[in-house]
């Protein structure tokens, strides 16, 4: 087990929603980075913040957005939900950048 | 997009049995980890080998990385119950580029 949580475990929203997920990083660790899980695949890269600025983005619509804490921990904000946003979000904290991830155990969220 | 492609994409031993997964990728990394994942829950992150490395161990497990072709190794010496997971490579692109992770390996270890 990590020291990264994340909360909630689990949430069902309708199309249209907006959504708020949370994670707190593991203590010393100034990085979190966001991913996407769908089914049966890996996960992809959201976005990174580092010491709460914005540090690197992948490629997902701006209705994507996220903060990071002076304690370090972050948010995933996910407006004008879509079907296809249903996955497992996952958060990983890290010393620096892309180095070694730690991941919380991830919020499944289903959008109907 | 997915740089890292593991193969196979699914593979079933029995508990002893080694297991080998492999992992090829596109472009230019820094370095290339493993990640594993139970039951679609949080990754753990098993090994990382750098660029300038060959090979590395921990455990029960050897990593191996070729340059040269763009390929990685992960073998699972005497493997247990417990392996049974996904199996991610994951590949840190030159210049601090974000992680990409491959589709995954699903093993499983028959007792």
């Amino acid at each position: 087990e990590t020291g990264v949580t994340q909360s909630p475990t689990h949430l069902i929203k309708t199309r249209g929603q907006q959504v708020t997920l949370r994670c707190s990083s593991q203590s010393g660790h100034n990085t979190v980075s966001w991913y996407q899980q769908a089914l049966g695949q890996g996960p992809q890269f959201i976005f990174q913040y580092y010491r709460e600025e914005e540090n690197g983005r992948g490629n997902f619509p701006p209705r994507f957005s996220g903060l990071q804490f002076p304690n370090y921990s972050s948010e995933l904000n996910v407006n004008a939900l879509e079907l296809d946003d249903s996955a497992l979000y996952l958060c990983a904290s890290s010393l620096r950048h892309y180095n070694e991830q730690f991941f919380g155990p991830g919020t499944r969220l289903t959008v109907l | 997009s997915q740089q890292g492609e593991e193969d196979p994409q699914a593979l079933s031993i029995q508990e002893g049995e080694n297991a080998t997964m492999n992992c090829s990728y596109k472009t230019s990394i820094n370095n290339l980890q493993w990640y594993r994942q139970n039951s679609g829950r949080g990754l753990v992150h098993l090994i990382l080998i750098r660029s300038n490395e060959r090979e590395k161990h921990s455990g029960r497990l050897r990593v191996t990385l070729d340059t040269s072709k763009k390929s990685s190794s992960l073998l699972i010496t005497a493997s247990r119950a417990a392996d049974t997971a996904s199996y991610f490579c994951a590949t840190e692109g030159s210049g601090n580029t974000p992680l990409v992770f491959g589709k995954g390996t699903r093993l499983s270890v028959i007792a």
